[in-house]
């Protein structure tokens, strides 16, 4: 069974449209994140939440807004894409308390292209 | 949290150790190391992490300095399936704080 997953891991769309990336986990964590690698490969988060509560805010536009509906599920939602949305966006979790919060288990990536 | 500094590139011939160095003179005393390594196109795999001991698992060793300024990640027998982007971070550990992953090792295993 897949620990963390990703749907969908292609997404193509044009500019302007809404889109939605979903993350599941059944590893019983706590804490899950949305990080985004750009076309430079730099990894950067985006969002953390806890116990669905939102934890971690970088500074991201408005148009991106996660929706933690339980503790294993993190949803990123879109609006008015952009060109420059287009990126590999990825979810991971782990357990938020302890030495090994920083032991993150990351998803396999959607790789979003915005025409 | 503390920078770290990587070598942006290293080779290392297939059963052969890999020592990946990392420096991180900033780093404070409630601020673990962590190493992840991303292999093409695959999500981001934890590898080890440690505090100020040294820390041995299935898939590497931590080498960490008296001092705590420097670090070395050890792939004891590197094989072609370990060629990835290593990740060196410190980060103090509270899930209140964001992993931040810098640019890395690119390590290449040649046959």
């Amino acid at each position: 069974d897949t620990a963390v997953s990703q749907t969908p891991k292609y997404l193509v769309t044009q500019m302007g449209n809404d889109k939605s990336i979903k993350c599941e986990q059944n590893l019983g964590h706590d804490t899950m994140y949305w990080y985004k690698q750009d076309s430079k490969k730099f990894l950067k988060i985006m969002f953390s939440y806890n116990n669905k509560e939102l934890i971690i805010n970088e500074t991201v536009p408005n148009r991106f807004s996660p929706k933690s509906p339980d503790k294993a599920h993190l949803n990123l939602h879109i609006n008015s894409l952009e060109l420059g949305d287009s990126a590999v966006y990825f979810c991971a979790s782990s357990q938020g308390v302890g030495d090994r919060t920083g032991e993150l288990f990351f998803g396999e990536g959607s790789r979003l292209t915005v025409l | 949290d503390a920078k770290t500094t990587q070598p942006p590139s290293m080779d290392c011939a297939e059963g052969r150790a890999a020592n990946l160095p990392c420096n991180h003179s900033t780093i404070s005393g409630n601020e673990y190391v962590y190493w992840y390594r991303q292999i093409h196109s695959q999500g981001p795999q934890y590898i080890i992490h440690g505090l100020k001991n040294n820390e041995t698992n299935e898939m590497a060793s931590l080498i960490i300095t008296e001092d705590r300024k420097s670090s070395t990640l050890i792939l004891p027998h590197a094989t072609l399936r370990d060629t990835a982007v290593y990740y060196c971070i410190v980060r103090v550990g509270n899930s209140g704080y964001a992993l931040n992953f810098g640019k890395g090792t690119s390590l290449l295993v040649t046959p």
